[in-house]
């Protein structure tokens, strides 16, 4: 069966570091997303995308956050200059939007756990 | 406001034994319902999902769960749990491809032999 994903599995940055995580979603699905987890805490949303724009974004995707597609397979997260905060274990989805809109759930990467120092 | 509750932070049942998990929702538009599990290290599984019809739906592993609108509830449950269900569970509300998954804060199940 297809899967997302992931790489890498662990990253560790120092504060104010520029970090990039990689995610290579199901080659025919085209809705992308970013979901966090903090240790101990939900699974939060932080960005969605679509035909090469951001469809929906949350509070935490802040101005330090942003996505690309830079070519027909990957789909990376940037961190700008990171915070200890943002620690936590970052998951790329995506979904099938070739289907009728409701019928696409998400398909999950195993993650990337993010530290910073 | 949007949110998933899912009371039981920790649960522990017997190997062969039933469980349920529950699951309280809200949401403004019509629900999208779902649940994932999630083993140490590992990313989220879709055990099963609910958009529409019949309101007992049946997943992987087992698993099923039944939408009941009128408590706005989505509770798991598996007639007998075997020690490789233990895991993280989570519940998540949703719209639309494209929209945010609402998670709950997720109830981790262990299974005692």
């Amino acid at each position: 069966e297809p899967e997302v994903t992931q790489t890498p599995s662990h990253q560790v940055t120092q504060m104010g570091q520029e970090v990039i995580l990689r995610c290579v979603p199901i080659s025919n699905h085209l809705y992308f997303y970013w979901y966090r987890q903090i240790l101990g805490q939900k699974v939060e949303f932080l960005v969605s995308f679509y035909n090469n724009e951001i469809s929906e974004k949350s509070e935490i995707f802040d101005d330090q956050f942003s996505v690309e597609r830079p070519d027909g397979s990957n789909f990376t997260l940037k961190i700008r200059s990171t915070k200890l905060e943002d620690s936590a274990m970052y998951f790329c989805a995506s979904s099938d939007m070739a289907r009728r809109a409701y019928n696409s759930p998400l398909h999950f990467g195993n993650g990337t756990r993010l530290t910073v120092t | 406001a949007q949110s998933v509750t899912q009371p039981d932070i920790h649960i522990t049942v017997s190997e062969g034994a039933s469980l349920e998990l529950r699951c309280n929702y809200s949401y403004g538009a019509t629900p999208y319902l779902f649940w994932y599990v999630q083993s140490p290290g590992q990313g989220l599984q879709l055990l099963l999902k609910y958009f529409s019809g019949d309101t007992l739906v049946q997943g992987i592993k087992g698993f099923e769960a039944e939408f009941k609108r009128s408590q706005s509830s989505f509770n798991l449950r598996k007639p007998s749990v075997h020690w490789s269900d233990a895991a993280e569970y989570f519940c998540a509300v949703g719209g639309r491809a494209g929209t945010a998954l609402i998670f709950g804060k997720g109830t981790t199940l262990s299974v005692s032999s």
